[in-house]
């Protein structure tokens, strides 16, 4: 059962552009979230987290929102720069981080 | 500052080898994380320790065994290697409730 979802695959970009990624979680005990970026070859770093007290947190050209009632919460990057091309994967913390299954963005010229 | 580094990168094992997957950090994280990624499947949390001396099961534990004899080290033993678990595998520290990952090994059972 996968309680952290991230329903897109893969989404393609034009650089400039806002890139939207979404993920949907099942348990309302969830209290912080995360953001993490992967290239091939390197483990995931942390990009952008937020807390259930509040809805929005943003750091630069990232920014994550969280809608509680729906369970819901997306990370928009803007402007989408080719360098942004990874795969993204949301978490949600309890005692341990649950990983949705990423998101692979492309951002092409 | 090293952070996390896991041995080897890469792995060739055949069917009912075994091997260990070296983890160690130097942060001093009380936390640490093994985690194995298969293609659309995310990250899955195999085992944890919250300190040294305690170990828990995490999603996938089948096929793994864990040891926490101190803080920095936290080695994934693979008993009999079958197939399915050819993946990439991932250590990780926690501090401020963010990881902290190494680079990944990838193993690879024929």
């Amino acid at each position: 059962d996968q309680q952290v979802k991230q329903n897109s695959p893969s989404l393609s970009v034009q650089e400039g552009r806002i890139s939207i990624l979404n993920c949907d979680y099942t348990n309302s005990m969830f209290d912080y979230f995360l953001w993490y970026k992967k290239y091939p070859a390197e483990g995931p770093t942390f990009l952008i987290s937020i807390s259930s007290i509040k809805d929005k947190n943003e750091d630069g050209r990232f920014t994550v929102f969280l809608n509680k009632s729906a369970k819901h919460l997306s990370l928009h990057i803007v402007p989408s720069q080719p360098g942004d091309s990874a795969v993204y994967f949301c978490a949600a913390n309890t005692d341990k981080l649950i990983f949705g299954t990423g998101t692979r963005l492309q951002v092409f010229p | 500052n090293a952070g996390v580094t896991q041995t080897p990168k890469f792995r060739i094992l055949k069917i009912g080898q075994s091997m260990t997957l070296q983890c160690t950090q130097d942060m001093n994280h009380n936390y640490m994380y093994w985690y194995r990624q298969d293609p659309g499947m995310g990250l899955k949390l195999i085992y944890y320790s919250v300190g040294a001396g305690i170990t828990d099961k995490g999603e996938v534990p089948n096929g793994y065994n864990v040891s926490r004899s101190t803080t920095e080290d936290f080695p994934l033993r693979l008993e009999l290697a079958a197939p399915s678990q050819t993946s990439v595998y991932f250590c990780a520290t926690l501090a401020a409730g963010e990881l902290f990952f190494g680079e990944g090994s990838r193993l690879t059972v024929l």
